[in-house]
């Protein structure tokens, strides 16, 4: 499969803990983006890189989160300290740098937080 | 925020077309219309995209009115298969990073 992979699944943890998710994108594309979704919403955008510089964090992104590109390949959401109300699917895309192509999404990491 | 105004819901019978509106009215001249859809528990996946002209691929076709200010995706015979939220986005510039910023999105509902 050469599509966009997520890693886990699914994740439950208890309030207070950290997690790590993993996002593999399609070789060569040199854009990465993260979002949040929670229930009945549309996925929010959170932060993205280029190649392993990360150029933007939306104001969602609370210092509790890190994400991290280190070698332009794939990339690591952190979150510290985590409390219910990061539960959310978290989505990951990526897509080349170039206007007017795609970005392709993975099947995402579902989080809850008890 | 969101640049686009959607219906939350639609209903279409299978078999028929099924028309998905949109409005972008303070879309910028270098910025895309695109459009996903997300069926439950899945990623977003990729429909269709256009600048100006309309377009057409095998899922799709995309009619973009000529201000640019709206558009139309259209799901020539819809199945079952096709029931999702339906997300038009207008995709920010490259320069600018090229995020896609969803909105609410029409939850499509195809009836047999």
């Amino acid at each position: 499969d050469t599509g966009v992979s997520q890693d886990p699944r699914h994740k439950i943890t208890k309030r207070g803990q950290n997690v790590t998710f993993r996002c593999d994108p399609i070789s060569e594309h040199n854009r990465l983006y993260w979002y949040r979704q929670t229930l009945g919403q549309g996925p929010e955008f959170l932060t993205y890189f280029q190649n392993e510089a990360q150029l933007e964090k939306s104001r969602l992104l609370s210092d509790r989160f890190s994400a991290e590109r280190p070698k332009g390949s794939f990339s690591t959401l952190e979150i510290q300290r985590t409390e219910q109300g990061d539960s959310a699917m978290y989505l990951c895309a990526s897509s080349l740098g170039q206007g007017g192509r795609e970005a392709f999404f993975g099947q995402g990491t579902r989080l809850t937080v008890v | 925020d969101a640049k686009t105004t959607q219906p939350p819901s639609m209903d279409c019978a299978e078999g028929r077309a099924a028309n998905l509106p949109c409005n972008h009215s303070t879309i910028s001249g270098n910025e895309y219309v695109y459009w996903y859809r997300q069926i439950h528990s899945q990623g977003p996946q990729y429909i269709i995209h256009g600048l100006k002209n309309n377009e057409t691929n095998e899922m799709a076709s995309l009619i973009i009115t000529e201000d640019r200010k709206s558009s139309t995706l259209i799901l020539p015979h819809a199945t079952l298969r096709d029931t999702a939220v339906y997300y038009c986005i207008v995709r920010v510039s490259y320069n600018q990073g090229g995020k896609l910023i969803f909105g609410q999105g029409t939850e499509l509902s195809v009836k047999p």
